[in-house]
């Protein structure tokens, strides 16, 4: 299983765009991004998922680069409700057991 | 919206006692797993099932613990004889068949948590 690196914490204010990067130098070929959610005592949530170039879908944006060896998770005017942690995960298929990281923990402040 | 379901919301146990946490899938998918995440601390993988088998399991699902499909829509997760260090959020989750296109693959769909305190 590739694994991720991501910043453990980032701060922003409500109404910017926040660029989450997350580094997988050892994806494999077959291996597509995922990126989870998740808010205090409760399960992750899936956000975005992309194999290359970019995907959008009504909460967020996700770039990947040529190599596939990171990938950046955007949030466009974030709100204090985005305020959560959130976990890059590589994988290719419905039994995949994922591995969390610590992920990242956002703040998003007023 | 179909949505993985758990029960209790929260288990309060005495060490050494055996407990069940319970789990209801989204119906049509065929993929389950438990996770655990300690206060604090990052979601752990404890085991996946598939086919009415353990697909997967890491090294903290020791013989404590087990996994049962009883009746074709629970999902169940018993710890034998708990431990002070049992104490965690555990999730279920459920994924399913590919529906055409690149949206489903690596999609869990995680439950609300059972939070498990041992005394």
């Amino acid at each position: 299983l590739a694994k991720t690196t991501q910043p453990i914490s980032m701060d922003s204010y409500e109404g910017q765009e926040v660029n989450i990067t997350c580094s997988h130098n050892n994806i494999a070929t077959n291996d597509y991004i995922t990126w989870y959610q998740q808010f205090p005592s409760q399960g992750p949530r899936f956000i975005i998922q992309g194999y290359k170039t970019k995907v959008t879908n009504e909460v967020a944006s996700l770039f990947i680069p040529a190599d596939r060896k990171s990938s950046t998770l955007s949030l466009p005017r974030v709100s204090l409700s985005d305020t959560a942690v959130y976990y890059c995960l590589v994988g290719y298929n419905y039994g995949q057991n994922f591995v969390f990281g610590p992920g990242t923990r956002l703040s998003v402040l007023p | 919206e179909p949505e993985v379901t758990q029960t209790p919301s929260h288990q309060v146990t005495q060490m050494g006692q055996e407990v069940i946490l319970r789990c209801v899938p989204i119906s049509n998918h065929l993929y389950f797993y438990w996770y655990r995440q300690i206060l604090g601390q990052k979601v752990e993988f404890l085991v996946s099932f598939y086919n009415n088998e353990i697909s997967e399991k890491s090294e903290i699902f020791d013989d404590q613990f087990s996994v049962e499909r009883p009746d074709g829509s629970n999902f169940t997760l018993k710890i034998r004889s708990t431990k002070l260090e049992d104490s965690a959020m555990y999730f279920c989750a459920s994924s399913g068949v590919l529906a055409g296109g690149l949206s489903s693959y690596n999609e869990q769909f995680f439950g609300p948590g059972t939070r498990l305190t041992v005394l």
